[in-house]
């Protein structure tokens, strides 16, 4: 079971951080972590990926917990284009790949 | 780099026809997904290719769903028949190599309205 598990929607205030939660507690070893984010009417799109230490890209910072049973997807500096739907996604081990999408987190950043 | 392209973007049909929807994944992507996103939910992976094969076709639902990829390159899917139900987006995704480090690059879909 590939299920993980985010709140269903988060509000911020235009160049402000926020931070993501997620959760995936039966977790493999051999599972990464996959941030995507569906802007309105796009396909989804790749944020970051991490398997076990924190990531840090253009777009974000993954922070992932020690225990592996969770992990924070981190916008430093919030703007309007970044209000989507983000998606905490696992894959690995056996998968071949398989992204198994969740319900997702609405990210509204208000003005 | 050209991305991940699909068409028809939208599509209008009456219950119990059919439909087609094609997608061609950027250049040398061995990886092809197909999935089904109904309004307000998730992507739900409907099949997964590795260059011609199948990979993964669990969800799909046989019974009115197929689809193929030739020659390990462009895909289609298909519905026959349409039913209510089937009205969602569907999007084409394509990723390099199939690995626990996948990044899949999306198309835009096609939303296709079954009345």
């Amino acid at each position: 079971d590939a299920k993980t598990t985010q709140p269903n929607s988060m509000e911020s205030n235009e160049e402000e951080p926020v931070h993501l939660p997620c959760n995936h507690s039966t977790i493999s070893g051999t599972d990464y972590i996959h941030w995507y984010r569906q802007l309105p009417s796009q396909g989804p799109e790749y944020v970051i990926h991490g398997l076990t230490s924190n990531v840090n890209n253009r777009m974000a910072s993954l922070a992932i917990a020690e225990d592996r049973k969770s992990s924070t997807l981190i916008l430093h500096r919030a703007t309007l284009r970044d209000a989507a739907v983000y998606y905490c996604v696992r894959t690995g081990g056996t998968s071949y790949g398989k992204l198994t999408f969740g319900q997702g987190t609405i990210l509204t950043v208000h003005p | 780099e050209a991305g991940v392209a699909q068409s028809p973007r939208y599509k209008i049909i009456e219950k119990r026809q059919s439909v087609a929807f094609w997608c061609n994944p950027i250049s040398g992507h061995a990886t092809l997904y197909w999935y089904q996103q109904i309004l307000g939910q998730g992507p739900k992976l409907l099949i997964q290719f590795q260059n011609n094969g199948v990979v993964d076709d669990s969800q799909l639902p046989k019974d009115r769903f197929s689809a193929e990829r030739l020659k390990g390159v462009d895909s289609t899917l298909k519905i026959q028949p349409a039913k209510l139900e089937d009205s969602a987006v569907y999007l084409c995704a394509s990723s390099l190599v199939v690995t626990g480090y996948t990044e899949a690059f999306f198309g835009q879909g096609t939303r296709l309205t079954v009345v």
